[in-house]
Parts: structure tokens; C-alpha cells; sequence
């Protein structure tokens, strides 16, 4: 067990509709990451968050946000939603923002669009 | 910008075969590099790690070593176990204003035998 909590582990919905994914870090860790994986892009980098702050942002669509909260659990929404985003999203945690910083993943959510 | 290469899979072996995988990255900097494996259903687990140049992380049986003058990552395992059936993941940190974000290969399935 990573300590990194998401729910819910699945969700089906059908496109169009907006879903929030949401994560619960590791007790003490002050940064949050986002990633997706499919099968056609690989694990992509969406966006991280920093004790409440945005600090950096990858591939993520215009459609998507994020926000970590002052507790420091972090939820992704995902809107007008399409058949492509069908995918595994992965939350991660770690103390530290350097180099050698080590992320601990959640088990992830599996998103379905119909 | 960063980016992480592994070789193609899928892997398959006999029980007690050596292991490689194979891993290159191009990266601007000093990066710090990392084994990730995904068991089937579940979310990613750090393998091993290294964070400057000829820097060898180990675990579990599973050795890479940092070569900065060839620029790979490439992991290895003696003598491998059903139980490491999994996809596996070289990913880089950058470091810098990279905030400790990953950036992935694309995961080589590994399929054991007995």
C-alpha cells in the first residue's frame, strides 16, 4: 500500500458528461501529480500541485482541471467528456519537488466514456 | 524536451532466464532515473532508483546502473520469477523547473513462464 488513496477505482459515463476523480495523498506529502494512461500515449505528465499552488503543467486539455485543496487531497475534473479520454488516471505524491524526489502512485481511476 | 525510450515488448521468458530491459533517455541537466513496475490491476511501485551517473540502484533481485556517457538506464535481473510477470517503466526526473515531474517510456510487458 502506497498510502495515496483514489477513488472511485471506476467510472462509467457517457460523453458529454464532467466527472471528478479524486486523490488523498500520503500523510505529510505536499505535492500532488496527475498522469494518464492509455494505451495509444503511454503514462503522460497532466499537471502537479504544491501545497495548494499549481507548479507545473504537461499535456492536459483545456477541458480538464485540477485543484488541491488546503487539506491537501487534490481532485481532477474532467468535462464534455469524449470516447478518448477513456483511460487510467493515475494520482501521485511526494514530499519534495527536486530531482531526486521519489512519487508514490495510487492504485489509479479507470475511467470509461460510452 | 526530456524524453525516455525503452525497448519494445512484450518480454516473454522461461522461469530462472536473465533479464534485460532496455532504457535511454535524453534529458537537458543531471537527471535522476527510475525503475517503475505495474503489477496487473494495480498502481505503479518504485523499483529502483539512481540519481547521478554511475549511480547502480538495486532491489528485489533487479540492478540498473546510471550511465551518463551512453545516456542509459538499462535494468537487469539474474534470474527471473513468475511473480515479475508485470509491465515495467524506466522514467526520468529532470529536476529543476521540472518540479519533480516524471517522464515515462512506454512500458515493456514482461511475461515469465515456469
Amino acid at each position: 500500500d502506497s498510502g495515496v488513496t483514489q477513488t472511485p477505482k471506476h467510472l462509467i459515463t457517457a460523453t458529454g458528461q464532467r466527472v471528478t476523480l479524486r486523490c488523498s495523498p500520503r500523510s505529510g506529502d505536499l505535492s500532488v501529480y496527475w498522469y494518464q494512461q492509455s494505451l495509444d500515449q503511454g503514462l503522460q505528465f497532466l499537471i502537479q500541485y504544491y501545497n495548494g499552488e499549481e507548479r507545473a503543467k504537461g499535456n492536459i486539455l483545456e477541458r480538464f482541471s485540477a485543484q488541491q485543496f488546503p487539506d491537501l487531497h487534490s481532485e481532477l475534473n474532467l468535462s464534455s467528456l469524449e470516447l478518448g479520454d477513456s483511460a487510467l488516471y493515475f494520482c501521485a505524491s511526494s514530499a519534495a519537488v527536486g530531482a531526486y524526489t521519489e512519487a508514490f502512485f495510487g492504485q489509479g481511476t479507470r475511467l470509461t466514456v460510452v | 524536451g526530456d524524453s525516455v525510450t525503452q525497448m519494445e515488448g512484450p518480454v516473454t521468458l522461461s522461469e530462472e532466464a536473465f533479464l534485460t530491459i532496455n532504457c535511454t533517455y535524453t534529458a537537458t541537466g543531471y537527471p535522476s532515473l527510475f525503475w517503475y513496475v505495474q503489477y496487473p490491476g494495480e498502481g505503479l511501485q518504485l523499483l529502483l532508483k539512481a540519481t547521478k551517473a554511475d549511480d547502480k540502484g538495486s532491489n528485489k533481485g533487479f540492478e540498473a546502473t546510471y550511465r551518463k556517457e551512453t545516456t542509459s538506464f538499462h535494468l537487469e535481473k539474474g534470474s527471473v520469477q513468475v511473480s515479475d510477470s508485470a509491465v515495467y517503466f524506466c522514467a526520468l526526473n529532470a529536476g529543476g523547473t521540472s518540479y519533480g515531474k516524471l517522464t515515462f517510456g512506454q512500458g515493456t510487458i514482461l511475461t515469465v513462464h515456469p
